[in-house]
């Protein structure tokens, strides 16, 4: 079954606590991306990926960071996390080659987290 | 710089009837137009992609048209069902490079039994 899994799905942590979410694909997409959701701002994209070792910044990348070293994973990484990081976080992958349906985006489940 | 318009931001519907959810968007100069449905505390699943060059895509009871002149897509969901209680987000490329994507906020649609 094709599908994006992100892990974990809540996480509670505490300031300047390094976390990790993960984010791995079963559909041999080049292009990853994660974003954010948030009440009243809706999604924003923090970090995208167009291919293996080919990551640049979206619309608020400050305090995360990204790697792409396989093609299937795109970890989300959190050096610090502060307070105003706790939001809802899903990543996406899709297809990049060729036209129509393979442009669609495909997105995990999401993961709550929460920085206290 | 592109911004994305849903308007309204909620909605509420009886069974049955045909409706219309609007998505607006300032550069008319799209890659494509995407249509997605997002359950409550659940991830985003798409519904309908619109390609430039297209002015329309069907999928079942959801009908999806692109009017790029005018910067508007409007997807229409005909004999609504409570099912089809979701928020609804379209989503444009910021620029032809289709790589960063921008979100419109949703329209939360409820469907009254």
């Amino acid at each position: 079954e094709a599908q994006v899994t992100q892990n974990p799905r809540y996480l509670i942590t505490v300031t300047g606590k390094k976390l990790t979410v993960t984010c791995s694909q079963n559909m041999n997409h080049e292009y990853m991306s994660w974003y954010r959701q948030d009440p009243g701002l809706g999604l924003r994209q923090i970090y995208y990926s167009m291919n293996v070792e080919v990551t640049d910044k979206g619309d608020v990348p400050e305090g995360y960071k990204v790697s792409r070293k396989e093609k299937r994973n795109f970890p989300l990484i959190l050096e610090s996390p502060s307070p105003n990081q706790t939001s809802l976080y899903f990543c996406a992958s899709r297809s990049i080659t060729g036209f129509s349906t393979k442009n669609i985006q495909y997105f995990g489940a999401g993961t709550r987290l929460s920085v206290l | 710089k592109q911004e994305v318009t849903q308007i309204p931001a909620a909605l509420s519907v009886p069974e049955g009837e045909n409706l219309v959810l609007n998505c607006s968007f300032t550069d008319s100069a799209i890659y494509n137009l995407q249509w997605f449905r997002q359950d409550p505390g659940k991830g985003l699943t798409s519904l309908l992609l619109i390609q430039s060059s297209q002015r329309e895509q069907t999928s079942g009871r959801l009908n999806a048209s692109l009017d790029k002149s005018s910067g508007r897509s409007t997807l229409y969901i005909a004999a609504s069902q409570p099912g089809d209680s979701a928020t609804y987000l379209c989503a444009v490329p910021v620029d032809r490079r289709d790589d960063k994507i921008i979100f419109g906020k949703g329209t939360r649609l409820h469907i009254l039994p």
